[in-house]
This record gives C-alpha cells, structure tokens and sequence, in this order.
C-alpha cells in the first residue's frame, strides 16, 4: 500500500462543494485507476488513464472528473458533492501486467 | 449490470472450514481471472488469479476452480483460519477491453476460532 498513497484518507463535506481526491504512486506505473466501493455493488470504475496524455470514462464517470498531473499523479475532483457520492474511493496503479495496485482508499461523506 | 455476478454476500465458518465463493459471468471475451483479498481499512490486494487454459490453480491454501464451459469460477480456503477473514473480490478482464477489470460485488467472509 505504501506504493501507492491517497490523501485525504477521510472527508466530510457539504452538498454542492468542490471535492479533490489525489492519488500518488511510486510504482513507476503508466496505468493508473479511480474506483468507487459501495456495499453491495464491488468497484466500479470511474475515471482511467494509460499515460499522462491518455484519459478514459469508467462505467460512472458522471459526477466526476480527473486530472493527470504526472505520470506518478492522478486526482479525482468531484465538482459539486451530492449525498449519493458518499462511498470508499480507491485509486489503484497497473504495469503492463494485468495486476492493479490500490492505494489504502479515501472515505468520503456527503452530507 | 454487473457482468461478474459474485455469491454470497457473506458467510461465516469454523476454523478449519472450507469456504467457497462462486463467480459467474456472460462475456466470453474474459480472459483472466483475479481474486482480490481486502481487509477492513485497506485497499484490495491481488491473491491468486487463473486464465481459461487450466481448471485449477492453487496457492497455499487458496484454490481457484474455472469451468470454462459454465462461465463460473469459485475460490476455495482450504483449513481456513482466523486471519483470512476479509472481503473477497472476484474480477474478470480482458485484453479487448485494455484489461479494464469488472468486479463482482464481494463476500464478506468470517472465519470463527
């Protein structure tokens, strides 16, 4: 886990608030990922980039956006919090290999 | 629409039991076949995963069954102890899809000494 860290690791916030989550690794991977845990649905993917130039939509990127600062960056903005974001976001790192690497997570709290 | 259906949500077994988790999905494009072990504050981590060319694969005592033709696949802890009660993950991927993995929805496994 330490390879990959996340910060904040816990938020509380307001509806209708800017919310960054970011995401560093030092893996030395090109591939990095941004999930969101709910009980009862697994992960779902949001947002994924194979390279800093390289930005694809999950399967729930409505809500979302990402930013690719660096090949060892990747952050998740939330630009207007809604109670129904309220979830267990995890950032995760791949190689060219099929094994991703997550970060210990963020809980965030919508209120 | 999760396309890797994952059952059960939880379970609960003796020490030294056996518990079984069971994965099913639709797309025949999936060609690999992680299992994610996470414990409670932590981020997932990659057990053991299986590709379709073999039915069995085992790694201590984590056991991957795939039926290729019933497009399911179930993990096994043989003399399961206390310290692997966790959530389990299964996933599926393929190389058509960037090897983007699709998650199952997870079991919660306890494991009582």
């Amino acid at each position: 886990d330490a390879d990959v860290t996340q910060t904040p690791r816990n938020r509380i916030t307001k509806t209708g608030k800017r919310i960054m989550l970011e995401c560093s690794q030092t893996k030395g991977h090109d591939r990095m990922y941004w999930y969101r845990q709910d009980p009862g649905l697994g992960l779902r993917l949001i947002y994924y980039s194979f390279d800093v130039k390289d930005i694809n939509k999950g399967e729930i990127s409505d809500g979302y956006s990402v930013s690719r600062q660096a090949q060892a960056k990747f952050s998740l903005s939330l630009e207007s919090a809604i109670p129904n974001q309220t979830a267990l976001y995890f950032c995760a790192t791949s190689g060219r290999t099929d094994t991703q690497y997550f970060g210990p997570g963020t809980r965030l709290t919508v209120l | 629409q999760q396309q890797v259906k994952q059952s059960p949500q939880s379970l609960i077994v003796q020490k030294g039991g056996i518990p079984i988790i069971n994965c099913a999905y639709e797309n025949t494009a999936f060609d690999y076949f992680p299992w994610y072990q996470q414990f409670p504050g932590k981020g997932p981590a990659l057990l053991i995963a299986i590709r379709p060319d073999v039915s069995e694969k085992k790694e201590g005592r984590f056991t991957i069954s795939f039926n290729k033709s019933a497009k399911q696949f179930s993990l096994h802890i043989m003399d399961s102890q206390p310290g692997d009660s966790a959530t389990y993950f299964c996933a599926a991927s393929s190389e058509g899809s960037d090897y983007k993995l699709s998650f199952g929805a997870g079991t919660t496994v306890t494991v009582r000494a």
